[in-house]
């Protein structure tokens, strides 16, 4: 049983591209988050949603939008995608009361060319 | 604002030496400690917590003591094998509002036979 899944695992596209990743949680969780990892593995928080709603927001452009269909659900659009954008992004989720252990999906990794 | 210190890797081994990877935070209240590994082109898996002051997580071998005194989380093994080669991260999560966790910067891990 795949707790965190993420689509696609692998992303290569050109740059100014638009291209969108999702992601699915079968843990029952109420929370959700993107957080993006460089090429030096440091992870940063990107967005986290809870019950649908965005409660984290970190600074990160405007060409990035998340969206929560459902507490289950957490899509990331990314438009006119560049160099820079390139990184692994992962999902995660979590209940959402502070200290909860955060379950990771298995990152996708894009390459923007 | 919170932030978690890592020791640089790589840290390199020998089978069946001794490990220790040094963590220290700085946080606002009592945070709940955590110890992710990534494996080699996987996501990241718990790999124990803490939530608060002189408790020990452990699994697998691994250990980490939460010592409020020193903000400290170090994480040892008595043995390390080569499959324990990876990426560990050192984070927190803020026991207030919503569960978001701050990470270290990773330290990679190479076990040699």
């Amino acid at each position: 049983d795949t707790a965190v899944s993420q689509t696609p695992k692998y992303l290569v596209t050109q740059m100014g591209n638009d291209k969108s990743i999702k992601c699915e949680q079968n843990l029952g969780h109420d929370t959700m988050y993107w957080y993006k990892q460089d090429s030096k593995k440091f992870l940063k928080i990107m967005f986290s949603y809870n019950n649908k709603e965005l409660i984290i927001n970190e600074t990160v452009p405007n060409r990035f939008s998340p969206k929560s269909p459902d507490k289950a659900h957490l899509n990331l659009h990314i438009n006119s995608l560049e160099l820079g954008d390139s990184a692994v992004y992962f999902c995660a989720s979590s209940q959402a009361r502070a200290g909860q252990t955060q379950y990771f999906g298995p990152g996708t990794r894009l390459l923007v060319l | 604002g919170d932030s978690v210190t890592q020791m640089e890797g790589p840290v390199t081994l020998s089978e069946e030496a001794f490990l220790t990877i040094n963590c220290t935070y700085t946080a606002t209240g009592y945070p709940s400690l955590f110890w992710y590994v990534q494996y080699p082109g996987e996501g990241l898996q718990l790999l124990l917590k803490a939530t608060k002051a002189d408790d020990k997580g452990s699994n697998k071998g691994f250990e980490a003591t939460y010592r409020k005194e020193t903000t400290s989380f170090h994480l040892e093994k008595g043995s390390v094998q080569v499959s324990d080669s990876a990426v560990y991260f050192c984070a927190l999560s803020t026991n207030s509002g919503y569960s978001t966790l701050t990470f270290g910067k990773g330290t990679m891990l190479l076990v040699s036979p």
